[in-house]
């Protein structure tokens, strides 16, 4: 079965780090960029960030760049998120996501094809 | 940051009507625009990607059309199963930017 599976969220207090860890099972990770999509509580869904297939190229919203870093190692599966410095306004269910990139006419489309379940990450004090 | 803007911001309709939903960029992102849906309590779902593509396994009473900086989510006849929220995105440039979302409600 192809599957995402998120680890790692909690409560962490402000200023505080956490890593959050992607499993990823029934296909090849090193054949897809991979993001991470975010949904704070009563608000809408924010694309956190993303990397391509290799690892080499990874792009982030402004409000956390310097502070969380993608990355992913393809031999063990795995896509992480390292967040450090965290805030209040971070607190949110992280969900791994599964970029099938779909091409038409030598354009590739985001189509986030494949969701974990999502780990809530609570920062407060 | 390319603002994406869905109206309505929620909706109440009956099993069986026709609703459409749109979303509006603050510039021109071509075709490169998808729709999501996402039920309480669970992980979002691919609807549609380039605008109006189809995925795989979505039941074809849904159905997506515009370009540049307007389009549409529509559903032909609500079923049960489809009161949810639904969110644009676009995946023109960096930052992805998703739209606040519509909420469709049962009336």
């Amino acid at each position: 079965e192809v599957q995402l599976v998120e680890s790692g969220g909690g409560l962490v207090q402000p200023g505080g780090s956490l890593r959050l860890s992607c499993a990823a099972s029934g296909f090849t990770l090193s054949n897809y960029w991979m993001a991470w999509v975010r949904l704070a509580p009563g608000k809408g869904l924010e694309w956190v960030a993303n990397i391509n297939k290799a690892g080499t190229e990874k792009n982030y919203i402004d409000p956390v760049k310097g502070r969380f870093t993608i990355s992913r190692d393809n031999a063990k599966n795995s896509v992480y998120l390292q967040m450090n410095s965290l805030r209040a306004e971070d607190t949110a269910v992280y969900y791994c996501v599964r970029d099938v990139s779909p091409s038409q006419s030598t354009r590739y489309y985001d189509a986030f094809d494949i969701w974990g379940p999502g780990t809530m990450v609570t920062v407060s004090s | 940051a390319i603002q994406m803007t869905q109206s309505p911001s929620s909706l109440s309709a009956s099993v069986g009507d026709r609703v459409t939903i749109t979303c509006r960029a603050s510039q021109g992102v071509r075709d490169d625009l998808g729709w999501y849906q996402q039920r309480p309590g669970k992980a979002p779902k691919l609807l549609i990607y380039a605008a109006s593509t189809l995925q795989s396994g979505v039941p074809s009473r849904f159905s997506g059309s515009g370009s540049g900086t307007d389009f549409t989510l529509t559903i032909s006849s609500l079923q049960p199963e489809d009161f949810a929220t639904y969110y644009c995105l676009q995946d023109y440039n960096y930052p992805r930017t998703f739209g606040q979302g519509t909420k469709v409600e049962i009336k």
